[in-house]
């Protein structure tokens, strides 16, 4: 019964290559969210959907790209991976877009 | 000058203490504001929001003071599991639902 869920857990993979983040929420929010939390442990927002239709986009390079299929999925994902994106991304999900957010467990990504 | 400032700690205390944590925030036009709690390795959660008449939740009491443009967190009777990243969140609403984040104080509590 888990509420918000991500995957991969980890993700290790060299630069250069594509890779995905698949998240989904059980919870009936109508809003998702990508976050990134770098080695800092600073936690900034990249992206956000509301019904599918994207309301939040950050100062992201667009190698990044955020995709939901439906309101209870929001997937990220990075082309040509650099080193800089090694980070822990957090999905989130809210109703009405509220302050109060649910977060994944994290997708820890390492590009070596 | 960042968004939200906060001490990053950590605070180290003993159990039973009372413990508290300040934050600033920048934007003067910021309504609404939130801690979360991150423990270590895992996702944050929601701990409480802050109003401006403040928040109680048992040990917890959370104020806000618009003038200074801070927001407190105060925990009373310190358990070792309250060991965590606090996170100082303010919340833009408008139509963008962003949360702002500040980097965290980091407490732990001995026995």
């Amino acid at each position: 019964d888990t509420a918000v869920s991500q995957t991969p857990k980890y993700l290790v993979t060299q630069m250069g290559n594509d890779k995905s983040i698949k998240c989904e929420q059980n919870l009936g929010h109508d809003t998702m969210y990508w976050y990134k939390q770098d080695s800092k442990k600073f936690l900034k927002i990249m992206f956000s959907y509301n019904n599918k239709e994207l309301i939040i986009n950050e100062t992201v390079p667009n190698r990044f790209s955020p995709k939901s299929p439906d309101k209870a999925h929001l997937n990220l994902h990075i082309n040509s991976l650099e080193l800089g994106d090694s980070a822990v991304y957090f999905c989130a999900s809210s109703q009405n877009r509220a302050g109060e957010q649910y977060f994944g467990p994290g997708t820890r990504l390492t590009v070596t | 000058r960042k968004e939200v400032e906060q001490d990053p700690g950590p605070f180290n205390v003993p159990e039973g203490a009372t413990v508290a944590f300040n934050c600033t925030y920048s934007n003067s036009a910021s309504q609404s504001f939130f801690w979360y709690r991150q423990d270590c390795r895992k996702e944050p959660k929601l701990l409480m929001s802050v109003y401006s008449s403040g928040n109680e939740d048992g040990r917890f009491t959370a104020q806000l003071n618009r003038a200074s443009q801070y927001i407190s967190l105060l925990i009373r009777d310190s358990k070792l599991s309250d060991s965590a990243t606090y996170l100082c969140v303010d919340f833009r609403g408008g139509g963008y639902n962003k949360l702002i984040f500040g980097a965290g104080t980091r407490l732990a509590v001995h026995p």
